[in-house]
Order: C-alpha cells, then sequence, then structure tokens
C-alpha cells in the first residue's frame, strides 16, 4: 500500500534563504510523485511531477525536487524564498491504476 | 487565471436547501474529480467520473448527488446537508480516466460552502 508522510506541518524561513520542505513516501512499485502549492482560498497548483524520468526535477517558480529512491524520500526545495511563496504545500503520490494520496501538508511561512 | 471554472465561488444555504455546483473545462480532459476540503486539511476525494461514466464513490453521503452531463462539465448536487458539510469543494481534472495516475491534477479554485 501507498502512503506519504510530510515531516513537518509548519516550515518558517526568512526571505531569501534557502526553503527545504521534506517527503517521504511508500509504495509497492514505482511510484509518480507530485508537489502543489495551495495559495489561501484558492485551489492547487502544481509545481512540478516525478514519473520515473530524470531523478532530478524542475518546477515552476524556481522549485525543484529530488527523488531518492534508496531513502524514499522526495523533498522539495528553492534556492531563495520569495514572501510569495508562502503558502501551503502537498506532497502527492500515486501508483498505476490505483489512486493518489496527498500528505498533510507543509504551511510555509516567509519571515521578513 | 485556473483553466479549470468553478461556480459559485461562494455558497450559503440552509440544511433544507437544494443547490448545486458546477466546474467547467475546455481543456479535453476526460477524468473528472470532486474533493471536499477541510481548513487545514488535504483534500479528500469524493467522486471520479472516467469518460463520463461514474467510476469512484469515496462512500459519499447521498446527500451529495454528482452529473457528469458532457465532458466538459462536471456538477455536484445537494440536498439536506448537515454542518459538519461546511467545506470547500474542490473541482480538478485530467487527461485520461482515473486509472491513469501518473498524470496530474488541474484543479479550480473551489467553491466556499457553508450550511446554516
Amino acid at each position: 500500500a501507498q502512503s506519504v508522510t510530510q515531516l513537518d506541518s509548519h516550515v518558517s524561513v526568512s526571505e531569501g534563504t534557502p526553503v527545504l520542505l521534506r517527503c517521504n513516501y511508500s509504495s509497492s512499485y514505482s511510484p509518480s510523485l507530485f508537489w502543489y502549492v495551495q495559495h489561501p482560498n484558492k485551489g492547487l497548483q502544481l509545481l512540478l511531477k516525478y514519473t520515473s524520468a530524470a531523478t532530478l526535477v524542475k518546477g515552476i517558480n524556481g522549485f525543484e525536487a529530488e527523488f531518492k529512491k534508496s531513502e524514499t524520500s522526495f523533498h522539495l526545495t528553492k534556492p531563495s524564498a520569495h514572501m510569495s511563496d508562502a503558502a501551503e504545500y502537498f506532497c502527492v503520490v500515486s501508483e498505476w491504476d490505483d489512486k493518489i494520496i496527498f500528505g498533510k501538508g507543509t504551511r510555509l511561512h516567509i519571515l521578513p | 487565471d485556473t483553466e479549470v471554472t468553478q461556480t459559485p465561488k461562494h455558497l450559503v444555504m440552509g440544511m433544507t436547501n437544494k443547490k448545486s455546483l458546477k466546474c467547467e473545462q475546455h481543456m479535453g480532459h476526460r477524468a473528472m474529480y470532486w474533493y471536499k476540503q477541510k481548513a487545514k486539511k488535504p483534500p479528500e476525494l469524493m467522486f471520479v467520473y472516467s469518460y463520463e461514466k461514474l467510476s469512484i464513490n469515496e462512500s459519499v453521503p447521498s446527500r451529495f448527488s454528482p452529473e457528469c452531463p458532457n465532458s466538459s462539465l462536471l456538477n455536484l448536487h445537494l440536498h439536506a446537508l448537515q454542518p459538519e458539510d461546511s467545506a470547500l469543494y474542490l473541482c480538478a481534472s485530467s487527461p485520461q480516466g482515473d486509472r491513469f495516475s501518473n498524470q496530474p491534477q488541474h484543479f479550480g479554485d473551489g467553491t466556499r460552502l457553508s450550511i446554516l
């Protein structure tokens, strides 16, 4: 059975410093992995996806994530945080012919 | 701008009312989804339509009734809702049917529903 764990419910960083949002997954087969962002009163927007191609995935707005099979991780990073990055971030895992599973979310706070 | 359009953005209704939520996409996607999202929680899947047929119902109470009139449109009919049904209702779509779950979903901005 598949599952996903976001290791931090809240992360605070100063503007201009690096961002790290952690995600670990459990999957029986080759999973597809996604990161979505949700700003207040908005729907979810896809940041990036991993579907068994390159292990380092680049997304929108300067975000990227690295798939590490040995560590069953798919952490999201950004070199320099911007105030507009303040939002809720969801890590999502899915397997072929199965439903998608959302992590519980990480709230990113950006300090001026 | 989102490519999945949901109306209305806000809805307040009493427990005896009947109302409908509407979702529209013109990306040619063949799978459409309804989610319920409570505050500070991830979305919870309610229904999936694949090629205009209901393929997944996550044991949702019958006071929620989905409908897919065509490949671009998805409705959620509401009747006799309870206060605990107050939430953000999100619609999403993806290019192929639900079994192709390696494809990302495109979300609308949701309808904020309040039950009095």
